[in-house]
């Protein structure tokens, strides 16, 4: 059973470019969430996502960052125009929901796609 | 505001001896809280997850525990090694989902 997968693993874009990063959860997980991670800090939630609906986008910049995460297909972060204030790592976790509503939630992570901004 | 606190922010320990790492939280409500392990440069691995009637939970040299009343959580790591070397994150989720990272401890274990 492979985990979490993301792609790319690195990613050097220009400013005004546009970024987007690929996030396959784990076989059975529904739930999808994404995280940034400035260098020498710590993990900020940004987005959480179940098929096809946005769940919580609090963490999220109003402008430029958008995500989805499709019927079919991995979820996607994308980034249009980006800064170099944008160079840091995104990790994407998932995770499984029992039938109950009750669950541990535990989510796994995946191993980041460092995204460079020149 | 929910928020997890993480303390010390780094620490750094010989090899062999034991450490603990403090967490405290004011997330609420509680639904279950986690510690992760995040070596340099990969995603976070979980350690131990417990929820709010669980007060000790142990993974291997890990031992974790939580006082839901005082809403403290601590990380125990017995007989150190150098592998131990990593970031200890304490994450605290509530209303079904949504979680509260703390910004970690940075642990660092020498020969």
């Amino acid at each position: 059973n492979a985990g979490v997968m993301q792609n790319p693993r690195h990613l050097v874009r220009r400013r005004g470019q546009e970024a987007r990063l690929r996030c396959s959860p784990m076989k059975g997980h529904s739930h999808v969430y994404w995280y940034r991670q400035l260098p020498e800090e710590g993990l900020k939630f940004m987005v959480y996502l179940q098929k096809e609906n946005i769940i919580d986008e609090s963490g999220m910049p109003k402008e430029r960052f958008s995500a989805e995460f499709p019927k079919e297909g991995p979820s996607i972060l994308r980034i249009q125009q980006v800064v170099r204030g944008d160079s840091a790592a995104y990790f994407c976790a998932s995770s499984s929901y029992s039938p109950s509503g009750l669950s541990y939630n535990e989510q796994f992570f995946g191993p980041g796609t460092r995204l460079t901004v020149l | 505001k929910n928020q997890v606190e993480q303390s010390p922010q780094s620490l750094i320990i010989l090899e062999g001896k034991n450490c603990t790492l403090q967490c405290n939280y004011t997330v609420s409500p509680f639904s279950n809280l986690r510690w992760y392990k995040q070596d340099t440069g990969r995603g976070p691995v979980s350690l131990t997850i417990m929820t709010f009637s669980e007060n000790t939970k142990s993974n291997g040299r890990y031992t974790a525990t939580l006082d839901a009343d005082t809403k403290q959580s601590s990380l125990h790591i017995t007989a150190s090694q150098l592998s131990d070397s990593a970031s200890y994150i304490c994450v605290v989720t509530y209303n079904a989902g949504k979680s509260t990272f703390g910004d970690g401890t940075t642990l660092t274990v020498k020969p």
